[in-house]
């Protein structure tokens, strides 16, 4: 399996509530990212947390790192129907590339 | 406003025919990539250029062929010899030294092989 798995694939939720979605990873990173990608658009940056960062928010957004599980997870709070999009995450290990996951899929629905 | 701009948004292949897909950014940006989107993977790494002249190749250069004669553009040709070319093209960009930052990423090309 690759570096930056995202869990679940896809998620479907009612407006207003919160959703939670995990990255896991394999090798020790320097940061990872998250971004959010709209139906056939680019993508966007929401957030980036360093390797000695455990928690980390930006509106409503609140991001969580574990090194020890190599895993993170980026929870968005009172969900809106704009907020349907695709997540990913992604881990950069220190060189130039950064690996990205498959991505969530979130359907929020009004 | 500063921003990458990808170019067509829409573009369709032959069979034995070369394009190009163009990226110009005007955020002063050194570093500048390419990735390839396929329905339900995430992105993979297609080449990457750090500075004007100079790019190495990712993990999936085969058949694509850039070149960076100006800090702002980034073109990708899509070559013959990729033989499955339909996928959605992504360029991005971001400061240099980049490992603190994020992304920035164009609206993307579609290319569809006819």
């Amino acid at each position: 399996s690759q570096q930056g798995e995202e869990d679940p694939q896809a998620l479907s939720i009612q407006e207003g509530e919160n959703a939670t979605m995990n990255c896991s990873y394999k090798t020790s990173i320097n940061n990872l990212q998250w971004y959010r990608q709209n139906s056939g658009r680019g993508l966007v940056h929401l957030i980036l947390i360093r390797s000695n960062e455990r928690e980390k928010h930006s509106g409503r957004l609140r991001v969580t790192l574990d090194t020890s599980k190599k895993s993170s997870s980026l929870l968005i709070t009172a969900s809106r129907a704009a907020d349907t999009a695709s997540y990913f995450c992604a881990s950069n290990t220190g060189g130039f590339k950064t690996i990205f996951g498959a991505g969530t899929r979130l359907f929020v629905k009004a | 406003d500063g921003g990458i701009t990808q170019s067509p948004k829409y573009l369709f292949r032959k069979e034995g025919q070369n394009v190009t897909l163009s990226c110009e950014q005007n955020l002063n940006h050194d570093a500048m990539y390419w990735y390839r989107q396929d329905p339900g993977q995430g992105l993979r790494l297609i080449y990457y250029s750090q500075i004007v002249n100079d790019f190495q190749k990712g993990d999936i250069a085969e058949g694509y062929s850039v070149s960076r004669e100006k800090k702002e553009s980034f073109p990708l040709t899509v070559t013959s010899a990729q033989k499955n070319p339909t996928a959605f093209y992504l360029c991005a960009s971001r400061v240099m030294p980049g490992q603190e930052y994020g992304y920035t990423f164009g609206s993307g090309t579609r290319l569809t092989v006819v």
